[in-house]
């Protein structure tokens, strides 16, 4: 069946670095982008961007512009995204989703934890 | 940015109740809208899309309605496992934005 199957907990401290993996299978990967949402506790999900499948453009929110790159390895389906500068506010569950360019979300990963904590 | 405001934020209701929650976009959007409901615990799942296309496998009491600034999402009829947070989304305009969500409790 078409799944997504996300890294483990990452527990950083602020200035840190974090990579975050996404592993596709059950589907054509190159036909689909993946996104990247982010989701607070108590909040609403964020979206922080995309990496089209098909070739590799991203495109990233203003709000994490900078911060943010989005990879992918097509022998292993896999997408993974970097957060840079970690602070104590990036503390959230991290989900990556699978759209096209219209941001449709019709299959989502367990979700990864990042912790970020002095 | 596009805003998207949900009313209620929260609400109670009893198994086969009606459940009727609203989302107000910032600016036009046309029908690009979608519903999601969250679990505890768990990820987003989609429920509709393009404001009132149902996404495939989802029960039929789920629907949806509206364009332009103006949608709602109802249940017609509240079971066991649909007490769940909800949210709308839109992805007429990046960055796609996402509604702050309906807590459907038991009364």
């Amino acid at each position: 069946q078409v799944q997504l199957v996300q890294s483990g907990t990452a527990v950083k401290k602020p200035g840190d670095s974090v990579r975050l993996s996404c592993k596709a299978s059950g589907y054509t990967f190159s036909s689909y982008y993946i996104h990247w949402v982010r989701q607070v506790p108590g909040q609403g999900p964020e979206w922080m961007g995309f990496i089209n499948a098909d070739g590799g453009n991203t495109r990233y929110g203003p709000r994490f512009q900078g911060r943010v790159t989005m990879a992918m390895d097509t022998s292993t389906n896999t997408v993974y995204m970097d957060v840079s500068g970690l602070r104590s506010e990036d503390t959230a569950m991290y989900y990556c989703t699978r759209g096209l360019v219209s941001a449709i979300f019709d299959v989502w990963g367990q979700g990864t934890v990042v912790a970020v904590s002095s | 940015d596009i805003q998207m405001t949900q009313s209620p934020s929260s609400l109670s209701a009893s198994v086969g109740d009606r459940v009727t929650i609203t989302c107000q976009a910032s600016q036009d959007i046309d029908i690009f809208l979608n519903w999601y409901v969250q679990r505890p615990g768990k990820a987003p799942e989609l429920l509709i899309y393009d404001a009132s296309s149902l996404e495939a496998g989802v029960p039929s009491r789920f629907s949806g309605s509206g364009s332009g600034t103006d949608f709602t999402f109802t249940i017609s009829s509240l079971q066991p496992e649909d007490f769940a947070t909800y949210y709308c989304q839109q992805y007429d305009k990046s960055p796609p934005s996402f509604g702050g969500g309906t807590k459907v409790e038991i009364k």
